[in-house]
């Protein structure tokens, strides 16, 4: 079974500072997929950044970055510029590529503060 | 806007009563699920459909049925509850075929329950 941790229970960035997020997964799998998810307070449960297995460039969305290095199964997140809207809650999640398989698996969460 | 809607969004029940909870999307989507979340745990899947009475079990599925009905219902059912089950219940939906990259999950905004 697939597993993925995330290390830091909790992390602070000042504003418009960059910040890195940590996540290390297990799997036997060569094609796959990772996701960032952001909960910010509502709870509500928000795509921040998605990364291919098979594509060895890094994915982007505007502030939000990934170095994905695949031999090593780390999938780590930088927060650039950071903003107080930046604070929640982020999780990493795999889910594989094989057909039938269709649940994510996440890690337990790291908790961004942002100082003013 | 994947249009999911959780109800109730807050329950308190005794230990030994059933609770029923209703996950509903507007889109006609085949694939859906069932996370739960606990502090130190992320969010661990319960039960998941792939289509209209088709369903199988996730991580954490003991003490806990579903049913799909209907393309747009996705219940889950606690039949006799425990304290052990007071968490937050996300709903998600996938777009997209098995395989495809853009098959994110797109999650509902969660009902908490508290079982006593």
């Amino acid at each position: 079974a697939q597993t993925v941790t995330q290390s830091q229970p909790e992390m602070s960035v000042q504003e418009a500072e960059t910040v890195t997020l940590s996540c290390t997964y297990d799997t036997s799998e060569s094609d796959y997929y990772l996701f960032w998810y952001k909960q910010p307070p509502s709870r509500q449960m928000i795509l921040v950044i998605r990364q291919e297995a098979y594509k060895q460039q890094n994915a982007t969305e505007n502030r939000f970055s990934v170095n994905f290095q695949k031999a090593a199964k780390s999938f780590s997140l930088k927060i650039s510029d950071s903003q107080l809207g930046d604070a929640a809650m982020y999780f990493c999640a795999y889910r594989s590529a094989r057909a039938g398989s269709y649940q994510l698996t996440f890690g337990k969460g790291t908790k961004l503060s942002v100082i003013p | 806007d994947a249009g999911i809607t959780q109800s109730p969004r807050h329950k308190v029940t005794e230990t030994g009563t059933p609770v029923t909870l209703r996950c509903h999307q507007t889109e006609n989507h085949r694939y859906m699920y069932w996370y739960r979340q606990d502090p130190g745990h992320g969010l661990r899947l319960i039960h998941y459909s792939y289509g209209v009475k088709d369903t199988d079990k996730g991580e954490v599925s003991d003490g806990y049925s579903v049913s799909r009905s209907k393309t747009e219902d996705f219940l889950l059912t606690l039949e006799s509850a425990t304290s052990s089950q007071t968490s937050v219940y996300f709903c998600a939906i996938s777009v997209g075929p098995s395989g495809d990259f853009k098959n994110e999950q797109f999650f509902g905004p969660g009902t908490r329950l508290t079982v006593l």
